[in-house]
């Protein structure tokens, strides 16, 4: 059965620290991981995608990295506006498209 | 482009009455995706829909159903409502092998 474990569960940062979540996965066959965050009460934006191990995505202050293994989001100098919950998912190769998330990272960033 | 939009935002019901959840999809998507997302959990995948047909189901008792209609939008329906099932709906909608645009959720809650 597929599975994601994402750590920690929270995170409390000061402005300008930098600091990484860690999403483990199991998965039969990936087909790709994907980065989202949340807000409370709202849907999961898109940040990344990645396919295959050695593959990094970079997007203003965030930084995604992929292995065999895990993945992780690198946040350089997080500003307030970076707090939200992270949530990591893979989507197995062949089936359906479903998305098996992690229970997330609750990221503050204290100004 | 317009977004992924559902309907209602928020919702109560009573135990025991049926439900039905609604969602347009984005522009040129013809793939839909529900999730559930309890207070604290990542989202867990209901069903998904690909040009009108069922295309994947999480572990989700039948009660739960839904359709898809010519112009992509979808309903989720739940009968014989339990408490349990208070949660964040999630619509997401994509094209085949890309990444998953999330709705605003909707907000059900059961008493």
């Amino acid at each position: 059965e597929d599975q994601v474990t994402q750590s920690p569960e929270a995170l409390r940062l000061q402005e300008g620290e930098s600091s990484s979540l860690n999403c483990s996965y199991t998965v039969s066959g990936l087909r790709g991981l994907f980065w989202y965050r949340q807000d409370p009460g709202k849907g999961p934006e898109f940040l990344f995608t990645l396919y295959s191990a050695g593959e990094e995505k970079e997007k203003e202050r965030l930084k995604a990295t992929l292995t065999k293994k895990e993945s992780f989001l690198h946040i350089t100098a997080p500003k307030p506006e970076d707090s939200a919950t992270y949530l990591c998912a893979v989507q197995a190769l062949g089936g359906s498209e479903k998305l098996v998330f992690g229970k997330g990272t609750k990221l503050t960033v204290n100004p | 482009e317009t977004g992924v939009t559902q309907s209602p935002t928020h919702l109560i019901k009573t135990r025991g009455q049926q439900v039905t959840l609604r969602c347009s999809s984005q522009s040129g998507h013809n793939t839909v995706s529900w999730y559930q997302q309890a207070l604290g959990q990542g989202p867990q995948f209901i069903f998904q829909y690909y040009r009108e047909e069922e295309n994947g189901r999480g572990n989700f008792p039948p009660r739960f159903s839904g359709l898809q209609f010519p112009n992509y939008s979808s309903e989720l329906n739940v009968n014989a409502l339990e408490l349990d099932d208070s949660a964040l709906y999630l619509c997401a909608s994509s094209r085949p092998r890309e990444e998953a645009f999330f709705g605003q959720g909707t907000r059900l809650t059961v008493v």
